[in-house]
This record gives structure tokens, C-alpha cells and sequence, in this order.
């Protein structure tokens, strides 16, 4: 158990709608890093959060949109669903401190496996 | 761009064997760090093993060897005595310096490995 967890863990929804995506970080993690795992296109970063801001952006759909609240959870929103939002969506966490070569474990949640029908 | 390259899309090995997974990465920082992560047929994403660019010994963790040739900008995973339950995806990821000071994670496309009794 790394201490992620994220919910729920499956979702099927159908084109067009709109989902939310909760992750809540380990305790004491003020990083939340969104990533998205497809067929095509692989593991992918999406976005970053840094103790309520938003640090980087990835490939990210403008259809999808994130935050972090007070209390470092995280929701993804993916909204006007297509069939190629179909995929494993990951949250991880982080401590984030010293410099880029430091070790800074990311810890991976279960992810939810969104399909879309 | 920072790359992260695994040109084995799928390999087997028989168990108690060792097995080579390789991971070529491209980039110009002189700071960086170095991530193998493995994912069973269940999902999740473990941490395996990681290098700094700086560290001058190659990572070691129980069965799990990082061969780390900075030169020929190769991370390549070694795994001694292979168990069956080692049969999974296994990434290789990078962290570089960034202008957005983010640790974000660049995973290769993924190795999967069969381990056959």
C-alpha cells in the first residue's frame, strides 16, 4: 500500500459527460502528479500540483481540468468525454525537496480505470 | 527533449535466471534521475530501483540491479534469480531539471517480461 489512495476505482461513463477524478496524497506529500496510462499513447504527464498550485502541464486536454484543495487532495476533471479518454489515470505523490537528481520517491495510487462507452 | 527509450517491447526468461531490461535516455542536464518501476497484470505502479546522475555506484535493491553507464546514457535493469512473480510491465522513467522546478516523471514505452517455470 503506498499510502495513495484514489477513487473510484472503476468508472464507466458514456461520451459527452463529464467525471471527476479524487486522489489523496500520503501524509506529509505536498506534490500530487496526475499521469494517464493508454494503449496508444502510454504513461503520460498530465499535470502537477504543488501545495494548492499548479507547478506543470503536460499533455493535458483542454477538456480536462485539476486542482488541489486546502487539505493537498486532488480531483481531475475530465469533461465532453470521447472514446479516447478511455484509460488508467494515475495519481502520485511526492515530497519534492532537494535538487532533481535527489532521491524523491513518486508514490503511485491504484489509479481508476476509466472507460468510456 | 528529454527520451526515454525501451527497445524491448516484450521478453521471456526462465525462472531462477537473470534478465537484462534495457533503457537508453537522452538528454542534456548534467542533474537527472533514474526510475524503474514495475506493473503486474494488476495495475498498480511499484518503485523498483533508482539512480542519480551523480551517484557513482550503481543502485542495488535486494534482486533488483541498476546497470548505470552515464556515458552511453544507458539505465539498464538487471533482475537475478527471476520468480515468477516477476512476470509484468516494467518501466523506465526520468526526471530532469526543469524551467517549472517540476519532478515530473518521462516513462519509456514499457518492457513486458514472461517468467516461464
Amino acid at each position: 500500500d503506498s499510502g495513495v489512495t484514489q477513487t473510484p476505482k472503476h468508472l464507466i461513463t458514456a461520451t459527452g459527460q463529464r467525471v471527476t477524478l479524487r486522489c489523496s496524497p500520503r501524509s506529509g506529500d505536498l506534490s500530487v502528479y496526475w499521469y494517464q496510462q493508454s494503449l496508444d499513447q502510454g504513461l503520460q504527464f498530465l499535470i502537477q500540483y504543488y501545495n494548492g498550485e499548479e507547478r506543470a502541464k503536460g499533455n493535458i486536454l483542454e477538456r480536462f481540468s485539476a486542482q488541489q484543495f486546502p487539505d493537498l487532495h486532488s480531483e481531475l476533471n475530465l469533461s465532453s468525454l470521447e472514446l479516447g479518454d478511455s484509460a488508467l489515470y494515475f495519481c502520485a505523490s511526492s515530497v519534492d525537496s532537494g535538487g532533481v537528481s535527489q532521491f524523491n520517491e513518486q508514490f503511485f495510487g491504484p489509479g481508476t480505470r476509466l472507460t468510456v462507452l | 527533449a528529454q527520451k526515454i527509450t525501451q527497445t524491448q517491447p516484450g521478453m521471456f526468461v526462465q525462472e531462477k535466471e537473470a534478465v537484462t531490461l534495457d533503457c537508453t535516455y537522452d538528454t542534456s542536464d548534467q542533474s537527472y534521475g533514474l526510475f524503474w518501476y514495475k506493473q503486474p497484470s494488476s495495475g498498480e505502479m511499484i518503485f523498483l530501483i533508482y539512480q542519480g546522475s551523480y551517484d557513482e555506484q550503481n543502485a542495488t535493491e535486494g534482486r533488483y540491479s541498476l546497470n548505470f553507464q552515464k556515458a552511453r546514457k544507458s539505465a539498464n535493469l538487471v533482475i537475478s534469480a527471476s520468480q515468477l512473480g516477476d512476470s509484468a510491465m516494467y518501466f523506465c522513467a526520468m526526471r530532469e531539471s526543469s524551467m517549472d522546478s517540476s519532478y515530473k516523471l518521462i516513462f519509456g514505452s514499457g518492457t513486458r517480461l514472461l517468467v516461464r517455470p
